[in-house]
């Protein structure tokens, strides 16, 4: 069955380090993969979106990657603020339909 | 930006009654909602597919009789969980695509507590 997986399910880090979160798909061929941010008791709310035929997409301290021969895409937070703290979530979808979502990423930014 | 507007966001209501939950979309319209559920540190799991003006489309393993789901208008789109036990206790959050943004917008969810 597809699989969403995103290995690490907490991660630390200083503040203004870059934070850097994985999501590997498999059983899968996606055409877009999205990265939401979530915070305790709240709704995803969208950060990203990125296509199979995009390597790369920046916003702000954004950044995603699409590798489809690794199946994997990473996401990368620069100049990392407590307020960056939260959970990652990673979702992939064929079209614009139906998402199937990772487990997410506790991300907790220290200051 | 594209809103999408849930209530309530919380509940609470004793075993065997229904609860209904609204998801609205604010200055966009919607023909297609994602109603989802969450358990604590799990992930998003979809439930069903509601398109407005015909019968929603469920997961697998989802009772359609026990989730009620109507998009009576392009606008708004209800869940009700009918019959409710403490098992559907829950967070359920519904989701749309539009309104400008490029991926999808969430409802800021409804946690259920069925007591």
């Amino acid at each position: 069955s597809q699989k969403i997986e995103q290995n690490s399910e907490a991660l630390n880090i200083q503040e203004g380090k870059t934070a850097t979160l994985t999501c590997n798909y498999t059983n899968y061929s996606p055409a877009y993969l999205q990265w939401y941010r979530q915070d305790p008791g709240r709704g995803p709310v969208f950060l990203l979106l990125i296509r199979e035929n995009e390597k790369e997409k920046r916003k702000e301290r954004l950044k995603v990657t699409f590798d489809t021969t690794l199946k994997q895409s990473l996401f990368h937070i620069t100049a990392s603020q407590p307020a960056d703290s939260a959970t990652y979530l990673c979702a992939a979808s064929t079209g614009f339909q139906k998402l199937v979502f990772g487990t997410g990423t506790r991300l907790l930014v220290s200051p | 930006g594209a809103v999408v507007s849930q209530h309530p966001s919380r509940v609470i209501c004793k075993s065997g009654t229904s609860v209904k939950i609204e998801c609205r979309s604010l200055d966009f319209q919607a023909t297609t909602m994602f109603w989802y559920r969450q358990f604590p540190k799990k992930s998003l799991m979809l439930m069903a597919t509601s398109n407005e003006g015909s019968k929603a489309t469920y997961e697998q393993g989802v009772e359609k009789d026990k989730f009620l789901i109507n998009h009576a208008s392009l606008t708004l789109s209800t869940l009700t969980v009918t019959s409710a036990h403490p098992e559907d206790s829950s967070f359920y959050i519904c989701s749309a695509r539009g309104g400008g943004n490029e991926g999808y917008t969430f409802g800021s969810g409804t946690r259920l507590t069925v007591v």
